[in-house]
């Protein structure tokens, strides 16, 4: 079973575009990040919730919106997309507690043409 | 605001010898956790090993072990008897035990290992 699951793994889209992705995890951890791995491998966080609330955002522009239906899920819609959006994006969980590590999915490489 | 800083842009090592990655941080908090994350070509970030701040001996995971030393700021890598599916980028990374346990990365370090 896959702890953090992503989808797509990989999409490709147009710019000025909206588009989406998955993210659920099945660890029970009450905490859900989204970070972006820039072409450089330079991870940065992006977004975080604990129990459906926000509580970590970046200066991240408003076109990129998370929403947490549950604690299981976080999906991350971005619209009007750039060339600049072009990145991997990495769904992560953690229990959000004192204890324990940080769980990544497998990423989602979206390219903008 | 907390930083981690990997300088070592890219490393070699010859299979089955020793190699240690460095890493640096930034911190006023007197908790906290360090971690290093390898990413293999596949992209998948895998936890290679944690220290917590507040425990004294170095943690050790196998043919991984880390050099924590606190008063420096300083959270190093080693791996003993290389393979050649070490192969990854290495990333070093800081979470608070505390607030909104955000996870700050290095820049990361590539590990090249030669058969």
């Amino acid at each position: 079973d896959t702890a953090v699951s992503q989808t797509p793994k990989y999409l490709v889209t147009q710019m000025g575009n909206d588009k989406s992705i998955k993210c659920e995890q099945n660890l029970g951890h009450d905490t859900m990040y989204w970070y972006k791995q820039d072409s450089k491998k330079f991870l940065k966080i992006m977004f975080s919730y604990n129990n459906k609330e926000l509580i970590i955002n970046e200066t991240v522009p408003n076109r990129f919106s998370p929403k947490s239906p549950d604690k299981a899920h976080l999906n991350l819609h971005i619209n009007s997309l750039e060339l600049g959006d072009s990145a991997v994006y990495f769904c992560a969980s953690s229990p959000g507690t004192r204890l324990g590590e940080a769980f990544f999915g497998q990423g989602t490489r979206l390219t903008v043409v | 605001a907390q930083t981690v800083t990997q300088s070592q842009p890219e490393m070699s090592v010859q299979e089955a010898e020793t190699v240690t990655l460095s890493c640096t941080y930034d911190t006023s908090e007197s908790d906290y956790y360090l971690f290093w994350y390898k990413q293999p070509p596949s992209r998948q970030m895998i936890l290679v090993i944690r220290q917590e701040a507040y425990k004294q001996q170095n943690a050790t995971e196998n043919r991984f072990s880390v050099n924590f030393q606190k008063a420096a700021k300083s959270f190093s890598l080693k791996i003993s008897d290389s393979q050649l599916g070490d192969a990854a980028m290495y990333f070093c990374a800081y979470r608070s035990t505390s607030g909104t346990y955000k996870y700050i990365f290095g820049t990361g370090t590539r590990l090249k290992v030669l058969a």
